[in-house]
């Protein structure tokens, strides 16, 4: 079962915040989350294993919530480059992470100068 | 290192014919994966691999083959194409799993 992603899309100006949530009716191992600019390959972000705590880099940063299986991603101060779609990819394997993704449907992300 | 390698770039097929799509990987990583991504859809898993010999089914695998000789060398194969498999696919591959790196991409169409 596909995680949902919402928003579908988001308008931001440069300097804004953003927040993008991504859900499963499923319980969860890992969360992913890549980057995917127009015609390019998704790029990878940061994964959340379950037991794991909040992980961030830089300005965008994301955390896990076991209980409600839901994974937020949070980018703060948003710049031009952030500008693309926002896929998480969920992993249901218990134990050892297989990395056998299941892909929400993406949100598109657009920074405005 | 080249990362991961993808071959052709571009591919126009008619209905029933058959090709490979070529994934390599010079990161020594166990596990590869094949996504097709159509619009609005985001990216779904076709097969994926964890392990020289060692495949297995996907969300969306009727149409498609794998095979897995080497560490390096995830190919995909259409067997009869459709203009349902038209899409964009990816090839990626991970160490365990984790952080997945995706290839550049091969962009199919089917008439």
């Amino acid at each position: 079962q596909q995680p949902v992603q919402s928003p579908q899309a988001v308008i931001l100006r440069e300097g804004e915040d953003a927040v993008i949530n991504c859900s499963s009716s499923k319980a969860l191992y890992s969360v992913h989350w890549y980057r995917q600019k127009h015609g390019e390959a998704p790029v990878f972000l940061m994964i959340l294993l379950k037991g794991g705590e909040q992980k961030g880099h830089d300005k965008i940063s994301a955390s896990f919530n076991e209980k409600k299986q839901q994974s937020s991603l949070y980018l703060t101060a948003s710049q031009l480059s952030y500008s693309g779609t926002y896929f998480c990819g969920t992993d249901y394997a218990g134990g050892t992470s297989y990395g056998k993704l299941t892909f929400g449907q993406g949100t598109i992300l657009t920074v405005h100068p | 290192n080249a990362g991961v390698t993808q071959t052709p770039k571009f591919q126009v097929l008619k209905t029933g014919q058959s090709m490979t799509l070529q994934c390599a990987q010079d990161m020594n990583h166990e596990y590869m994966s094949w996504y097709r991504q159509d619009p609005g859809m985001g990216l779904r898993l076709i097969h994926y691999s964890v392990g020289a010999g060692i495949t297995d089914q996907g969300e969306v695998p009727n149409g498609y083959n794998v095979s897995r000789s080497t560490t390096e060398d995830f190919p995909l194969r259409l067997l009869s194409a459709a203009p349902s498999q038209t899409s964009v696919y990816f090839c990626a591959s991970s160490h365990r799993g984790l952080e997945q790196f995706f290839g550049p991409g091969t962009r199919l169409t089917v008439l």
